[in-house]
């Protein structure tokens, strides 16, 4: 059973860089076949996606967020990480990382495994 | 890329059905067969009920079923149980164009 754990500061003053690393485990993230995610849910409202990345380090990010993102992987750790600079209370909210699964003709379309989320609130 | 429109709540009594609907555009939910289902308790993460449109992954229950007409996709879920009470959202691929997955608003279903 494939688990994911997000781990990372839960408060990060405005104009700072937030940081948090996705820790997969029951599945390996070097043996492809699935894209690594990232989500957000502001409190109160629904899911963003944020971007992936493959284990070979290609990345596609969300276009409205794209000049702030960073998703590296480090497959030696089976980790992927999310870097989102420049931030401001709007991007207060709970991040999920996420493994996007049934995939057909080299995309993905369902997020099939969750990690259990992490509240980031962006304060001085 | 707007958000896919829900209803924001639906109701039922145990046993009986509840449909949610979820609308998009030619873009997304009317482009492809790629709407996904998500059930989010409270404080939890969401759990995938249903992905390309009408199927069901391994261990989620037959009572939970979904359709496309369209550019708009619903979710059946019946039999209503207590633990169905949760919020469930829609998604879609919306291609490469923009962002290529786009979510629903959201709809709170109470189980009276």
């Amino acid at each position: 059973q494939v688990q994911l754990q997000e781990s990372g500061p839960g408060l990060v003053k405005p104009s700072q860089t937030l940081s948090l690393t996705c820790t997969v485990s029951g599945g390996s993230i070097s043996s492809g076949g699935y894209y690594w995610s990232w989500i957000r849910q502001h409190p109160g409202k629904g899911l963003e996606w944020i971007g992936y990345i493959y284990y070979s380090g290609s990345t596609y990010y969300n276009p409205s967020l794209k000049s702030r993102v960073t998703i590296s992987v480090d497959t030696s750790k089976n980790q992927f990480s999310l870097k989102l600079s420049s931030v401001t209370a709007a991007d207060t909210a709970v991040y999920y990382c996420a493994r996007l699964g049934y995939c057909s003709g080299g995309s993905c379309y369902s997020f099939d495994y969750w990690g259990q989320g992490t509240l980031v609130t962006v304060s001085s | 890329q707007s958000a896919l429109t829900q209803p924001p709540s639906a109701s039922g009594s145990p046993g009986q059905s509840v449909t949610i609907s979820c609308t998009g555009t030619s873009s997304d939910v009317g482009g492809y067969n790629y709407v996904s289902w998500y059930q989010q308790h409270p404080g939890k993460a969401p759990k995938l009920m249903i992905y390309e449109v009408s199927k069901r992954p391994s261990g989620v229950p037959d009572r939970f079923s979904g359709s496309k007409s369209g550019n708009t996709a619903s979710l059946t879920v019946s039999g209503l149980q207590a633990e169905d009470e949760a919020d469930y959202y829609c998604s879609s691929y919306a291609g490469s164009n923009n962002s290529p997955y786009v979510f629903g608003t959201g709809t709170k279903v109470t189980v009276l």
